[in-house]
């Protein structure tokens, strides 16, 4: 069974980095015609999704966040990373690592989901 | 941007059946995948391709989609099953998944 683990900084100050990174057990990250994905919720909102990423390095962004994500894959490790940039409080969010079918695209494996809040 | 359109909440009582609707321009045209959260977990899909079930889903949750309206029916409704139901497409047109606001379904 496919499991997914999601690490890093649980605060992060206004206008940094947010650097998350998704730990996959359970089968190679490169098996299978696969993404993998990053989708965020703020407290008491809905999901939005972020971006993903396939294991050639090929990515697909949200266009409302493009101008500051980045995703990266290490094939080596079994991980796919997350990095959002000038953060502010909106940015506050449970963030999600998830496994991505495609096409039709649909989530099937979930992450825990890590909370990242914003704050001086 | 496409959006899907669900009632916020949606009150049933034990046994009876549940159908939480996710409205859409021509969504009967796009494959519509379910999903099922309780609180403080992740999301678990329940529904996926309109009307297929992952292993390990029941087989009272089932789906529907046709015209600007699809449907999660969940029967014989178990406390269990109270929890956030959010629906969720493919836009073409921007290239990018979409959610449902998300609708929190009550077992009285």
């Amino acid at each position: 069974q496919v499991q997914l683990q999601e690490s890093g900084p649980g605060l992060v100050k206004p206008s940094q980095t947010l650097s998350l990174t998704c730990t996959v057990s359970g089968g190679s990250i490169s098996s299978g015609s696969y993404y993998w994905s990053w989708i965020r919720q703020p407290a008491g909102k809905g999901l939005e999704w972020i971006g993903r990423i396939y294991t050639s390095g090929s990515t697909n962004y949200n266009p409302s966040l493009k101008s500051r994500v980045t995703i990266s894959v290490d094939t080596s490790k079994n991980q796919f990373s997350l990095k959002l940039s000038s953060v502010t409080a909106a940015d506050t969010a449970v963030y999600y690592c998830a496994r991505t079918v495609a096409p039709p695209v649909y989530f099937d494996y979930w992450g825990q989901g890590t909370l990242v809040t914003v704050s001086s | 941007s496409y959006v899907l359109t669900q009632p916020p909440s949606v009150s049933v009582a034990p046994g009876q059946t549940a159908r939480i609707t996710c409205g859409g321009n021509n969504i009967g045209s796009k494959s519509v995948h379910w999903y099922q959260q309780k609180p403080g977990q992740a999301p678990v899909l329940v529904v996926y391709d309109d009307s297929d079930r992952p292993s390990g889903i029941p087989e009272r949750f089932s789906g529907s989609n046709s015209g600007n309206t699809a449907t999660l029916t969940i029967s014989r409704v178990e406390a269990g099953d109270e929890a956030d139901y959010y629906c969720q497409v493919w836009d073409s047109s921007s290239d990018h998944p979409e959610f449902g606001g998300g609708t929190k379904l009550t077992v009285l």
